[in-house]
């Protein structure tokens, strides 16, 4: 079975702190993505990897950067944390090389900044 | 820009009564449409991937099915434990690299006694 593991469950944060939100996957996916998700608004995606130190913009990157040193281990980082960025955070891992296979999801980070 | 939209926004079914969630989408080429199930408080769980118009795929109580504009995830005699937050998600043939997908908000689903 897949395991994503996303190193903390919970977070309390303070506005303006630096915060690092890590996620581990075993199963050698080229491809990691990490999503915000808030109610009425759904997942959406912050950056995704596809190969060790390359990373893309999703749709919200703004206030994000992200660092990808190994293959199996994806961080986000919010620089400067805001109120605006309490939320749920979520991980994900996918294969590159086989086309349309599903993304797999740890359980994700409620932060919450303060 | 690739959409996704999911209705209803919230369902309430008794045990044994089935039900329909709808998912539909726009999207400039579909490479697959994935189903996930999500309980609160965890991440996102993988059920069905559907490629092409006329596909069905079913696991227990659950059938999805395909077609150009929509796709349907039909609930068959619920039980309680069916009670989630069902997603919709979308792949555009033309992705470029990473595989993105494309979210629905969800449906959440309570089956009660």
């Amino acid at each position: 079975d897949v395991k994503v593991t996303q190193s903390s469950r919970y977070l309390v944060k303070r506005t303006g702190e630096k915060v690092f939100l890590e996620c581990v996957q075993d199963m050698d996916h080229e491809n990691m993505f990490w999503y915000r998700q808030d109610p009425g608004l759904g997942l959406r995606l912050i950056y995704f990897s596809y190969d060790v130190k390359m990373k893309e913009k999703g749709d919200i990157p703004e206030g994000y950067s992200v660092s990808r040193e190994k293959k199996e281990r994806f961080s986000l980082i919010l620089e400067s944390a805001s109120t605006n960025q309490t939320s749920m955070y979520l991980c994900a891992s996918s294969f590159m090389r086989i086309r349309r296979q599903p993304q797999h999801f740890g359980d994700g980070t409620r932060l919450s900044i303060l | 820009e690739d959409q996704v939209t999911q209705s209803p926004e919230a369902l309430r079914l008794q045990e044994g009564e089935s039900s329909s969630l709808n998912c539909s989408y726009t999207v400039s080429g579909l490479r697959g449409l994935f189903w996930y199930r999500q309980d609160p408080g965890k991440g996102p769980e993988f059920l069905f991937t559907l490629y092409s118009a006329g596909e069905e795929k079913e696991k227990e109580r659950l059938k999805a099915t395909l077609t150009k504009k929509e796709s349907f995830l039909h609930i068959t005699a619920p039980k309680p434990e069916d009670s989630a937050t069902y997603l919709c998600a979308v792949q555009a043939v033309l992705t470029g690299g990473g595989n993105k997908l494309t979210f629905g908000t969800g449906t959440q689903l309570k089956v009660e006694l």
